[in-house]
């Protein structure tokens, strides 16, 4: 069946250092991926996302890669700050994005 | 900008009581979505309605009943609730085109005791 799914639930990290968080993915078909950061209390918030036609896409201080050759999605979040931690979702959808399916989500802890 | 607002904030129902959720979006979006999330999980999709008039089944559409009321309002209705329906409930929007993100409203924590 669909499912998204995360390498590691829990990643600390020292403040300033790079931040890479990690996503599999099983359906084949998705063709639109995209990366949410929840903060405590707080609804998701979109970061950013990338088509399958693509294989990375750059925003400010974040980086997702692609790689559908083995299903795989990454956001790598550059000179991570205190205010970077919080529960990061990957989602995937396809045909029209209307069933955005997310995966359990990487809490991300930044340690000063 | 208000984006997405849901009312209530908190809730707290008995078994068997039935309540509806309300989320209202102020960006003109044609496509909502109601999903839950329980503890240490993703968000599930429960409904979703691509435009006005139209709404869809979702991940986890049991227990559940929805209303596109507007191209603003869409609302989820619980006719007898349960315990299982514990969790935080998120209402979001979504403009498909150049930039595809889906807006989240604040939450709906529901217990049901």
């Amino acid at each position: 069946g669909e499912s998204v799914g995360l390498h590691l639930p829990t990643l600390s990290v020292q403040e300033g250092d790079n931040s890479i968080i990690n996503c599999a993915y099983s359906n084949s078909a998705s063709d639109y991926f995209i990366w949410y950061k929840q903060e405590s209390g707080k609804g998701p918030q979109f970061i950013i996302d990338i088509r399958s036609n693509m294989d990375k896409r750059q925003g400010q201080r974040v980086t997702v890669l692609l790689n559908k050759t083995v299903k795989h999605l990454s956001l790598q979040i550059a000179a991570t700050q205190p205010g970077d931690s919080a529960v990061y979702f990957c989602a995937e959808g396809s045909g029209g994005y209307n069933k955005l399916i997310f995966g359990a989500g990487t809490r991300l802890a930044v340690h000063p | 900008n208000a984006g997405v607002t849901q009312t209530p904030k908190f809730q707290v129902l008995k078994t068997g009581q039935s309540m509806t959720l309300q989320c209202a979006q102020d960006m003109n979006h044609n496509s909502m979505y109601w999903y839950r999330q329980d503890p240490g999980m993703g968000l599930r999709l429960i409904y979703y309605s691509a435009s006005e008039g139209t709404t869809d089944k979702g991940e986890v559409p049991n227990g559940y009943n929805v209303s596109r009321l507007n191209k603003r309002e869409f609302s989820l209705r619980l006719e007898s609730a349960a315990p299982s329906q514990t969790s935080v409930y998120f209402c979001a929007s979504r403009q498909q085109g150049a930039k595809d993100e889906a807006f989240f409203g604040q939450g709906t924590r529901l217990t049901v005791v």
